[in-house]
């Protein structure tokens, strides 16, 4: 059955440093999503593609957060520079399209020192 | 803007028995979609049900049922026969149908199974 990949599945930085995690969406899924889940919270969106194009980036903090998908397949997120209040776990999801079902990856847990 | 809201942070249950987690929601919106999914330790989350809101009738998905009353913006999960696997926490999720796919999380319940 195929799946969400998300690479690493642990990342450990310092604050100031820059981080950046992968995501290979489910093969043939044209929307991709970036969400993040801080401990004891549910998931919150950060940004959302279609394609290559993003459609929905008004929760992501665009000071240090930047997030491409540039041929509309796998993307990556990145933090630079990372604060401590950064960490979490970020999960990518993907769906065939628009109102469709989000597959979640594993995710990736990012803790800041 | 939409809220979702689980008002209890951990549930048991004891195996093969029944329990319902709770989940209620603020929207203006009457067309829209709510969720519940899984999420076990260290594995990815799993959609385990949906309801549109237009649907009077109740989903189900095996063991898995929903009671959505819309006039209370109510949205429960009852999972009957509980198994081990069932373990994990859980998310109750909106989603507008006029402002796109974005998902909207309430804070999670996580349940525990007692063999």
């Amino acid at each position: 059955e195929a799946e969400v990949a998300q690479s690493p599945r642990y990342k450990i930085t310092e604050k100031s440093q820059a981080v950046a995690f992968w995501c290979d969406p489910i093969s043939g899924h044209a929307t991709l999503y970036w969400y993040r889940q801080i401990l004891g919270q549910g998931p919150e969106l950060l940004v959302q593609f279609q394609d290559e194009s993003v459609v929905d980036d008004s929760q992501l903090p665009k000071d240090r957060f930047s997030a491409e998908r540039l041929k509309g397949v796998d993307s990556t997120l990145k933090i630079q520079p990372a604060e401590l209040g950064d960490s979490a776990m970020y999960l990518c999801a993907s769906s065939r399209s628009l109102d469709n079902e989000q597959f979640f990856g594993p995710g990736t847990r990012l803790t800041v020192l | 803007a939409q809220t979702v809201t689980q008002s209890q942070p951990e549930m048991s249950v004891q195996e093969a028995e029944t329990v319902t987690l709770s989940c209620t929601y603020d929207t203006s919106e009457s067309d829209y979609y709510l969720f519940w999914y899984k999420q076990p330790p260290s594995r990815q989350m799993i959609l385990v049900i949906r309801q549109e809101a237009y649907k009077q009738q109740n989903a189900t998905e095996n063991r898995f049922s929903v009671n959505f009353q819309k006039a209370a913006k109510s949205f429960s999960l009852k999972i009957s026969d509980s198994q081990l696997g069932d373990a994990a926490m859980y998310f109750c999720a909106y989603r507008s149908v006029s402002s796109g796919d974005k998902l909207t999380f309430g804070t999670g319940t996580r349940l525990a199974v007692r063999p």
